[in-house]
């Protein structure tokens, strides 16, 4: 079956530590997006990619970095710069240019102890 | 920028009973909008959309409206069942006159519905 993979699903960090939360799709999306959700806010956009090789940030991309090296694949490191790194993080793609659907896995769950 | 306004919550309700969630937005231009439903533990799935005004879009007896003199997009349904407890997102991606659609989404906070027995 088709989908999106995030891993872990759950994970639990030190202060000072780096982590990278792991994106792979095989939905042959061009398209990768990350986001950050934490109750009462919604969705917030932290990096996105539209082509291998290429990535925007989103608007809270301060302490986070990404990478696309590949097409499937869209890890998302979470830096000991971020100051409030607990959360749950939402990886999507995205089906074809023209109709805006995202297509999200099931997430992974962030706790910095 | 862009924008989404949905109505606080939670929201609770008795089985059967009817479902408005309100949704309404900031944009220029075309925006696509969408509904998005998060089960416990779980990613978000569409749950419908619609791209122009006047639009309907549908779904396991869910629908909305594009309403663009109202900037509004608000969620329906007739006779809600325990199994559509979850917490439903309005979202917009920007697009152009042709519908063609950059697919950033901005999400509203979301709305947490409880359906009782």
């Amino acid at each position: 079956d088709g989908g999106i993979t995030q891993s872990p699903k759950y994970l639990f960090r030190k202060e000072g530590q780096n982590v990278t939360l792991s994106c792979e799709q095989n939905l042959n999306h061009d398209a990768m997006y990350w986001y950050r959700q934490d109750p009462g806010q919604g969705l917030r956009l932290i990096y996105y990619s539209q082509i291998v090789n290429d990535f925007q940030k989103g608007d809270i991309a301060e302490g986070y970095s990404v990478s696309r090296e590949k097409k499937e694949s869209f890890p998302l490191t979470v830096t000991s710069a971020q100051k409030n790194p607990t959360a749950f993080y939402l990886c999507a793609s995205r089906l074809a240019p023209n109709t805006g659907e995202l297509f999200f896995g099931e997430g992974s769950r962030l706790t910095v102890l | 920028g862009n924008s989404v306004t949905q109505m606080e919550g939670p929201v609770t309700l008795s089985e059967e009973a009817f479902l408005t969630i309100n949704c309404t937005y900031t944009a220029t231009g075309y925006p696509s909008l969408f509904w998005y439903v998060q089960y416990p533990g779980e990613g978000l799935q569409l749950l419908l959309k619609a791209t122009k005004a006047d639009d309907k879009g549908s779904n396991k007896g869910f629908e909305a409206t594009y309403r663009k003199e109202t900037t509004s997009f608000h969620l329906e349904k007739g006779s809600v069942q325990v199994s559509d407890s979850a917490v439903y997102f309005c979202a917009l991606a920007p697009s152009n006159a042709g519908g063609t659609s950059y697919g950033k989404l901005t999400f509203g906070q979301g709305t947490i519905l409880t359906v009782h027995p």
